[in-house]
């Protein structure tokens, strides 16, 4: 256990629907990262914040993707009208800034969608 | 950014060490590498970073090439757990996200 945890594991949903993935960082991080990673392949970036402000954003993270960290503290990524393509592990990963800063990931979220 | 090569697949047997490499031969000055593994359905796992020197943990050790061109993560004592997909990331001062690879598959066989 990293102490990143996320929320909920596990998520079916239908074509259309919207979903709302949280992550909680490790306590005392100032960064908080998502990231998407489809089967067989590596984890790959989606978006960052410092603090409350995000930073940078993938060009995978289309304008049906919003993510937030309003406090500065736990984070929520919403996926709307939900396609196949998006089923996928969404993973959430802390930091504390640095130069040479380790990122600590969650365990996941596996979405489906039907 | 610098890329890395990594085996596609490895396989080691139990309580041996296994020697898993990585090429990164455009690596930059100020690039760390780091070590993570994803064990089935599970979060990456940090295991290591290092920028020149060689370094240890509780987990493996890093050997870096003077050159900094590859380097070497070694589990002293692989156990059946250590199966794992193992990544090898460079990555710079500047970037913000880890950039994965597809990584070593490791099977540890008994």
């Amino acid at each position: 256990d990293t102490g990143v945890s996320q929320d909920p594991r596990h998520k079916i949903t239908k074509r259309g629907q919207n979903v709302t993935f949280r992550c909680d960082p490790i306590s005392e991080h100032n960064r908080l990262y998502w990231y998407r990673q489809t089967l067989g392949q590596g984890p790959e970036f989606l978006t960052y914040f410092q603090n409350e402000a995000q930073l940078e954003k993938s060009r995978l993270l289309s304008d049906r993707f919003s993510a937030e960290r309003p406090k500065g503290s736990f984070s929520t990524l919403e996926i709307q009208r939900t396609e196949q393509g998006d089923s996928a592990m969404y993973l959430c990963a802390s930091s504390l800034a640095g130069n040479a800063e380790t990122q600590y990931f969650g365990p996941g979220t596996r979405l489906l969608v039907l | 950014d610098a890329k890395t090569t990594q085996p596609t697949s490895m396989d080691c047997a139990e309580g041996r060490a296994a020697n898993l490499p990585c090429n990164h031969s455009t690596i930059s000055g100020n690039e760390y590498v780091y070590w993570y593994r994803q064990i089935h359905s599970q979060g990456p796992q940090y295991i290591i970073h290092g920028l020149k020197n060689n370094e240890t943990n509780e987990m493996a050790s890093l050997i870096i090439t003077e050159d900094r061109k590859s380097s070497t993560l070694i589990l002293p004592h692989a156990t059946l757990r250590d199966t794992a997909v193992y990544y090898c990331i460079v990555r710079g001062v500047n970037n913000n996200d880890m950039r994965f690879g597809a990584g070593t598959r490791l099977t540890v066989k008994p």
